[in-house]
């Protein structure tokens, strides 16, 4: 099992411009989580998916969008990409909502 | 608001000796925690886990407590090594069929040679 997937590794984006964080799993998990986490901060919950079809807003959605049309996968939208969106971003998944297992994260400057 | 503090940003502890890190939440009925580590570069790994019906969680070198009372909880790692020297996180699961987790900040263990 290759677990929790993240692609890119490294993106730098100029203000306004728009892309895919992309994450994928292979166990077969029904939960799926999107968090970022800022320099010295703990991870903030982004969005996160019950199910394929079921998606929710967590602490800090603005600026966000998801979808969630298979078990796998996973896409993080930033629509008007601004500074403030710096960070870098984790993806995780889980069986039963207990233990969650997360991908290598992707580290997304915007300038 | 379920909060989780780490009030401590770093700790510091010689190879062989304990580690102890700390971690204080908010008020609540039923909540399960969760300590994760973090290497550079790398997604947090789970380590260890507590029911809050429980006091005590062992797994190896690794023990957490909760003081339900005090509304704190602690990881004991004994004996320290160098290869335990990360970012650790605490993390709460709150109630409901989402299980979200709330994390601290965490704490830089370095574990001296």
């Amino acid at each position: 099992n290759a677990g929790v997937t993240q692609t890119p590794k490294f993106r730098i984006l100029k203000i306004g411009q728009s892309m895919t964080l992309q994450c994928a799993q292979d166990m077969n998990h029904n939960y799926m989580y999107w968090y970022r986490q800022d320099p010295g901060m703990g991870l903030k919950l982004i969005y996160y998916s019950v199910g394929a079809g079921i998606t929710d807003k967590g602490e800090v959605p603005n600026g966000y969008n998801v979808s969630r049309s298979t078990t796998e996968d996973f896409p993080l939208r930033l629509e008007l990409a601004a500074p403030s969106q710096t960070s870098v971003y984790f993806c995780a998944s889980s069986f039963l909502g207990d233990v969650q297992y997360f991908g290598p994260g992707t580290r997304l400057t915007v300038t | 608001d379920q909060q989780v503090k780490q009030n401590s940003p770093s700790l510091s502890v010689q190879e062989g000796r304990i580690s102890i890190l700390n971690c204080d939440y908010t008020n609540s009925m039923f909540d399960y925690f969760l300590w994760y580590k973090k290497y550079p570069a790398e997604g947090p790994t789970f380590l260890i886990s507590i029911s809050s019906i429980k006091d005590k969680n062992e797994d190896g070198r690794f023990t957490v407590f909760l003081n339900k009372s005090a509304k704190h909880l602690s990881l004991h790692i004994v004996p320290s090594q160098p290869g335990d020297s990360a970012v650790y996180f605490c993390a709460r699961r709150g109630g409901g069929s989402n299980y979200k987790l709330t994390f601290g900040k965490g704490t830089l263990l370095t574990v001296n040679p």
